[in-house]
């Protein structure tokens, strides 16, 4: 069974530039999370999604973060603009529905440097 | 207040040495107290869970200690391998309700030495 996908694993921007990530989940997990997990911290949760729809998006800074799942599958992180604090690997996982002892599968992340 | 609170940061252990990490909880929600194994490059993957209707879980070489009236919970890793150096993170979430977030410690970066 494939795990999760991410892409680009790297990506360097300068700050104020827009950056977008991209996460395929493993084939039908209705639950999609995107984490930020900056150096030395353990990940928080950024946004949740069963299917299409939005479970959890409270921790999102919404002024220049956005997420979305179109179609319930592929879902795609951006950042407008980014500043230097977002520096950060931002993590993708899935799990089969969205309750709380659900095990979530993680991708490789992607890792953010903003100069 | 919704936080897990993980202790040592870093953890050196020879081979064949217990490995022991530990967590606090706050909020007396929570039910569902997983660990999580990270190695450098990847993401996290589930080692092992425990929901508070038992004191203790087993699984090969990892066990959880959970202490309810304390709100705390430990990972105990014996016979600790090189192969086991990796970054640990405690989390918590409330298990039957959906769409509730899990909340990671700090993790604990763990190297055993050969």
């Amino acid at each position: 069974e494939a795990g999760v996908a991410q892409s680009p694993r790297y990506k360097i921007i300068e700050k104020r530039q827009s950056v977008a990530f991209w996460c395929n989940p493993i084939s039908g997990h209705a639950t999609l999370y995107w984490y930020q997990q900056i150096l030395g911290q353990g990940p928080k949760l950024l946004i949740q999604f069963q299917n299409n729809g939005v479970v959890d998006d409270s921790q999102l800074p919404k002024d220049r973060f956005s997420a979305e799942r179109l179609k319930g599958v592929d879902s795609t992180l951006k950042i407008q603009p980014a500043k230097l604090e977002d520096s950060a690997v931002y993590l993708c996982a899935s799990s089969r529905t969205s309750g709380g002892s659900e095990t979530q599968y993680f991708g490789p992340g992607t890792r953010l440097l903003v100069l | 207040q919704q936080q897990v609170k993980q202790s040592p940061q870093s953890l050196i252990v020879q081979k064949g040495g217990i490995s022991i990490i530990n967590c606090a909880y706050e909020n007396t929600a929570f039910d569902y107290f997983p660990w999580y194994q990270q190695f450098p490059g990847k993401g996290p993957a589930l080692l092992i869970a425990i929901r508070p209707d038992v004191s203790e879980k087993k699984e090969g070489r990892f066990t959880i200690s959970f202490n309810k009236s304390a709100k705390q919970f430990s990972l105990h890793i014996m016979d600790s391998q090189p192969g086991d150096s990796a970054t640990y993170f405690c989390a918590a979430s409330i298990g039957e309700t959906s769409g509730s977030r899990l909340t990671f410690g700090e993790g604990t970066q763990l190297t055993v030495n050969p």
